[in-house]
């Protein structure tokens, strides 16, 4: 079945250093791939989505690019800032079902 | 102002007892999503609605039934509840059926403690 695979978290950095996330994915399928974001006390939003292969995503700041050939689809952000600090998943949309990694926490110090 | 409106926010039940899960969406979206999130599965898809009828169901236990009374509305009771369904369940909206297409848009969510 279809699932992936995220960095363990937490991850604390200092602000303006540089952040990479790793998310690897398994499908049979031609999925379509997304960060998603999560703030404390609120519900995951839309960091952004990659339709196609090969192709790079990217919002605020942060990309990743779809790589079909190593199946992975990492998260990079070259600055972080504190407004940074929340969870990030990793997701597969698969038809009617949106799988989710594990989710990294984290946390972007002054 | 929310376009997801989840209720209750926070909830404690009994071992044993019946709750159910309240979903609006004010957004126009033609397909709904219960997800839930707990320590040990985050961000577990449950079920989908498009049009009002199931289009996916990965949630094992019948104890959970998604109910539509309204294009824009997809509860989700819980029967013969167990401290293992102590999670927050959020509900989520989509344009169109597909996850896999478009954005989905989740509510703020609903956090169930079961005693």
């Amino acid at each position: 079945g279809d699932s992936v695979t995220q960095t363990e978290g937490p991850v604390t950095l200092s602000e303006g250093t540089s952040l990479t996330v790793n998310c690897s994915y398994e499908t049979k399928q031609y999925p379509t791939l997304f960060w998603y974001v999560q703030y404390p006390g609120e519900g995951p939003q839309l960091l952004f989505k990659v339709p196609k292969a090969n192709e790079k995503g990217s919002n605020r700041g942060f990309e990743a690019t779809y790589n079909k050939e190593a199946t992975s689809f990492h998260l990079q952000k070259a600055s972080v800032q504190e407004s940074d600090s929340a969870v990030y998943y990793c997701a597969l949309g698969d038809y009617n079902v949106l799988y989710f990694g594990s989710g990294t926490k984290l946390t972007v110090e002054p | 102002d929310p376009k997801i409106i989840q209720k209750p926010k926070y909830l404690v039940a009994v071992t044993g007892s019946e709750k159910i899960l309240i979903c609006e969406q004010y957004l126009g979206h033609n397909a709904m999503y219960w997800y839930r999130q707990s320590a040990k599965k985050p961000l577990e898809f449950m079920f989908s609605y498009s049009y009002q009828k199931l289009m996916d169901n990965q949630t094992a236990s019948s104890r959970f039934q998604p109910q539509s009374s309204k294009k824009n509305h997809l509860d989700l009771q819980i029967t013969a509840l167990k401290p293992d369904d102590s999670a927050t369940y959020f509900c989520a909206s989509s344009q169109e059926p597909g996850a896999n297409t478009g954005q989905l848009y989740f509510g703020e969510g609903s956090k169930l403690t079961v005693l």
